[in-house]
């Protein structure tokens, strides 16, 4: 059964530090890995995806996330905080043959000014 | 032009009513989903369709009954709505081979039931 942990529901950060959000996963199978950015009464939009075929995946709005094997998580990362990027995060799993994408429970972020 | 729409982005009803909830994509998308975000904004699947065919049933109460007229349509009908009915739905879309494409998503359908 696959599965989602994203440690910390809330982060704050200052703006222009970094933004380091958490997402650990557990699949018996490949895992493809999403990230999604929910802001304020608006659906989920993806900011990247990986898929297998580069470890290290950019997103949109200078974001990344590195998969690492070893450590079963999919961390995402932004170098400099804006105060755009206060919203809720969500990180996702699913496998090739399966409809079924599993949510992690959001970590809500806050930037400081 | 929106890609995945939904409506009524706001429902408020009384318990016992029945509701209903539309949702359309024109992305080409072959797959539609069902998802229920609570208040403390946990997501969880509720349905999904690929080509009209129902693929999963997350063990919803069959309350909810939801129904594809084709494959850009998903819609979904509740009947004695209760309390603990009142969340988001959000409807999304995919392409491609089963868990591997981004879900593209509604803007959602907020549900009080009072």
């Amino acid at each position: 059964a696959q599965s989602v942990t994203q440690l910390g529901s809330h982060v704050s950060v200052s703006e222009g530090a970094l933004v380091l959000l958490r997402c650990n996963y557990s699949s018996s199978v490949p895992p493809y890995l999403f990230w999604y950015v929910q802001y304020p009464n608006q659906g989920l939009q993806l900011l990247l995806k990986y898929t297998s075929a580069a470890t290290l995946v950019k997103g949109i709005n200078g974001f990344e996330a590195e998969f690492k094997k070893s450590e079963t998580s999919f961390h995402l990362t932004k170098p400099s905080a804006h105060m755009s990027d206060a919203a809720e995060y969500f990180c996702a799993v699913s496998h090739s043959g399966t409809y079924k994408y599993i949510f992690g429970t959001g970590t809500r972020l806050k930037v400081l000014a | 032009d929106t890609a995945v729409s939904q409506t009524p982005k706001y429902l408020v009803t009384q318990m016992g009513n029945d509701k209903s909830i539309k949702c359309e994509q024109n992305l080409g998308h072959d797959t539609m989903y069902w998802y229920k975000q609570d208040s403390k904004k946990f997501l969880k699947i509720m349905f999904s369709y690929n080509n009209k065919e129902l693929i999963i049933n997350e063990t919803v109460p069959n309350r909810f009954s939801p129904k594809s007229p084709d494959k850009a349509h998903l819609n979904l009908h509740i009947n004695s709505l209760e309390l603990g009915d009142s969340a988001v739905y959000f409807c999304a879309s995919s392409l491609g081979t089963a868990g591997t494409g981004e879900l593209f998503f509604g803007e959602g359908s907020r549900l009080t039931v009072l």
